[in-house]
C-alpha cells in the first residue's frame, strides 16, 4: 500500500530559528500533498495544500512567510518552519493523495507519521 | 460550515463495550469516504474505504457503514479495548478535493 514518510520524527530547536520537515511519498507520485498541525487534545489543522510545481495555499490564518513550503519534486514536500518560536510547538503532519487502483483510480489520502516540533 | 461533521465530539467507554461513531457529509457526489484512527503523538491511520456505492466495510472490530442517501456513514466498534483509545477521522473524497471532519475523541476505560 502507498506509504508516507515524515522526517524528522521529532525535533527540538531553540528559538529563533528554522526548522524543515520532509514529506515523502515512497512508492507513489504525489502530485498534491497537506500539510496539518496538531495542539495536543485537538483535532487536525489543515495549514496549506502542496502542488508539485507551483506555489502552495495557505488555509485563511497561516502566515506563509512562517511556514515555507516547497514541492520540487512528485514525492517530495517540505515544510520549513522559520524563526521559530515557542508557540510554533506543535505536532506537524502531512498527508498526500494519491490514486488508488483498487478503487477505480479514486483519490485517497494517506498521512505521515507526523512531525513533534519542540522549540525552546 | 464544515462540510463533514462527525459526533459525538468526544466518548468515554468501559473496556468490553461497543460505541458508534457518526459522520455526516454535506459533499455529493463523493467518489470514497474513509475513517482513520489517530493515536496520540502518531499521524493517522487507515481504518476502511467505502466508495459511494458500498454499503458496509469491516476491519476486525471496527464496522463502517454509508448511508449514501442521508449522506450519512458510522464507525461500530466492537468489545473495545484500552488500545481503542484514540481520535477517529472521517474523510470523504471528490476529485481532487477532500473534506475532513475535526474526529471523535474515544477513551475507553478499563
Amino acid at each position: 500500500g502507498a506509504v508516507v514518510s515524515q522526517h524528522p520524527s521529532w525535533v527540538i530547536c531553540k528559538s529563533g530559528t528554522s526548522v524543515k520537515i520532509e514529506c515523502r511519498s515512497l512508492d507513489f507520485q504525489a502530485t498534491t500533498m497537506f500539510w496539518y498541525r496538531q495542539f495536543p487534545k485537538q483535532s487536525l489543522m489543515l495549514m496549506a495544500t502542496s502542488n508539485e510545481g507551483s506555489k502552495a495555499t495557505y488555509e485563511q490564518g497561516v502566515e506563509k512567510d512562517k511556514f515555507l513550503i516547497n514541492h520540487a519534486s512528485l514525492t517530495l514536500s517540505t515544510l520549513t518552519v522559520t524563526s521559530a518560536h515557542p508557540e510554533d510547538s506543535s505536532f506537524y503532519i502531512c498527508s498526500a493523495v494519491h490514486r488508488d487502483r483498487w478503487l477505480s483510480g479514486a483519490n485517497v489520502l494517506t498521512f505521515g507519521a507526523g512531525s513533534r516540533l519542540t522549540v525552546l | 460550515k464544515n462540510q463533514v461533521e462527525q459526533s459525538p465530539q468526544s466518548l468515554i467507554i468501559l473496556e468490553g463495550k461497543n460505541c458508534t461513531l457518526q459522520c455526516n457529509y454535506t459533499v455529493s457526489p463523493f467518489s470514497n469516504l474513509r475513517w482513520y484512527k489517530q493515536d496520540t503523538g502518531r499521524g493517522p491511520v487507515s481504518l476502511t474505504i467505502m466508495t459511494f456505492s458500498e454499503n458496509t466495510k469491516s476491519n476486525g472490530r471496527y464496522t463502517a457503514t454509508l448511508d449514501a442517501d442521508t449522506k450519512q456513514s458510522s464507525l461500530h466498534i466492537t468489545a473495545s479495548q484500552l488500545s481503542d483509545s484514540a481520535s477517529y477521522i472521517c474523510v470523504v473524497s471528490l476529485n481532487n478535493r477532500l473534506a475532513f471532519g475535526k474526529g471523535n475523541q474515544v477513551v475507553v476505560i478499563p
